[in-house]
């Protein structure tokens, strides 16, 4: 199984500020995936991080809001801009090897005052 | 798109106990079903996952069946212990071979001693 590094694990910000996430996989995987998870919910996929492209992203989701990169194989950031109280939770960063099985790493628990 | 149901949202059971969470989705072109457990402040866990070409599998107390003519596929326990408490997400690939997987609302078990 993949062994996924998130950092940081948590953080306080001041709304209006951004925060970078950062997603080290310790072995090259097909697809990496970044979710937000509501204390007490379930896990929403936010977008889906392509390499060297523009990530895929669902639903409710925008690039302005939520900007991905993924420069190489292992590697992933996400950002959350401009944030809002509204943003408060934890986001999850994934990455799934050829065989599908899907890892997660920590998890980034996020509160914005 | 993929529509996963799971239930019960919460489960109690006394420690030595089984206990039984179930799933249903909507997509029947799913053929990967993994469960994923995660305790408090740490990011989900993969414990098991199944297949669409099989029916069953078992991995020491944890067992997950699958039937794809009703589209439903269950997590078993035996033998619960208080370490076992967490909250179960069960989850279905949005596809045949997809690595985008859409998750249950979760359960959350306590294994009381």
């Amino acid at each position: 199984s993949a062994v996924i590094s998130q950092k940081p694990s948590r953080d306080i910000c001041q709304r209006g500020t951004s925060l970078t996430i950062q997603c080290q996989v310790d072995s090259q995987v097909t697809m990496m995936f970044w979710y937000r998870q509501q204390p007490g919910q379930s896990l929403t996929l936010i977008a889906t991080a392509n390499q060297g492209s523009e990530a895929t992203y669902e639903s409710g989701f925008v690039i302005d809001k939520f900007p991905i990169s993924r420069p190489n194989l292992t590697f992933s950031t996400l950002t959350v801009s401009n944030m809002s109280p509204e943003d408060s939770s934890i986001y999850l960063c994934s990455a799934s090897g050829p065989n599908t099985e899907a890892f997660f790493g920590q998890g980034t628990r996020l509160t914005v005052v | 798109g993929e529509n996963v149901e799971q239930h019960p949202s919460t489960l109690s059971v006394q420690e030595g106990d089984s206990a039984v969470i179930k799933c249903t989705y909507s997509d029947s072109a799913s053929n990967y079903f993994p469960w994923y457990k995660q305790e408090l402040g740490k990011g989900p866990q993969l414990i098991i996952d199944i297949r669409s070409n099989v029916g069953e599998k078992k991995d020491q107390r944890i067992a997950v069946t699958l039937n794809k003519t009703a589209k439903h596929f269950s997590l078993h326990i035996t033998e619960t212990q208080p370490e076992d408490s967490a909250v179960y997400f069960c989850a279905a690939n949005s596809g045949a071979g997809s690595y985008q997987l859409t998750f249950g609302k979760g359960t959350k078990l306590s294994v009381i001693p």
